[in-house]
């Protein structure tokens, strides 16, 4: 089985100030990492993800994500965020079968 | 890609009664996925739609409470049933066109019980 750990439920962060989202996961299988966001009121938008290579991956909006197996982790980054980039951010991994689970979200606050 | 409708987008229903949500994408797509926001909470799945065949449901959810339709490989709806204010949750379909691509969402369905 699969599980997916945000450790942080709400992030404050000022405008132009960098932000790292953390994510650990754990699973007894290879799996895929995904990041989504969820502005108020929307729906899931993928942001990026891992399928193999590259352990930098970089995705839109500015975000970029590490791929850490020896630490199981998957933490999201921006170098400057933006008051646009206010939303809900879900760590997700898939499994063979392509179900998807997910993190219980992190809530990044920019604040002017 | 692929696009997705839900229907409704929103309800209010009474505890008691039953909802279905419909679930339509745009392109044939193997397998279809259900999935449960609560208020605050992340996303859970509910269960599997498979086409031509029965459901697979997820611990903690049974066909019962939770029946789903596959009726070919555009379309599937879910119904909630017997429904209590502790269903008031959004409900989101999704589909993965390929392997190990990416998921696509549609917006949910935003469904409160009194």
């Amino acid at each position: 089985a699969q599980s997916v750990t945000q450790l942080d439920s709400q992030v404050p962060v000022f405008e132009e100030a960098p932000v790292e989202l953390r994510c650990n996961y754990s699973s007894s299988v290879s799996v895929y990492l995904f990041w989504y966001v969820q502005y108020p009121n929307q729906g899931l938008q993928l942001l990026l993800k891992y399928l193999s290579g590259s352990t930098l991956v970089k995705g839109i909006n500015g975000f970029e994500a590490e791929f850490n197996k020896s630490q199981t982790s998957f933490h999201l980054r921006k170098p400057s965020v933006h008051i646009s980039d206010t939303a809900e951010y879900f760590c997700a991994v898939s499994d063979s079968f392509n179900k998807f689970y997910f993190g219980s979200g992190t809530k990044l606050n920019v604040k002017p | 890609s692929a696009v997705i409708s839900q229907k409704p987008s929103r309800d209010i229903c009474q505890r008691g009664t039953s909802l279905t949500i419909q679930c339509q994408v745009d392109s044939q797509v193997t397998m279809m996925f259900w999935y449960r926001q609560q208020p605050g909470q992340s996303l859970t799945l509910i269960a599997t739609a498979n086409q031509g065949s029965e459901a697979t449901y997820e611990s903690g959810f049974v066909i019962d409470k939770f029946p789903i339709s596959r009726p070919n490989l555009t379309f599937s709806t879910l119904t909630v049933s017997n429904m209590s204010p502790e269903d008031s949750s959004i409900y989101l379909c999704s589909v993965d066109p390929g392997r190990n691509t990416e998921a696509f969402f549609g917006q949910g369905t935003r469904l409160t019980v009194v």
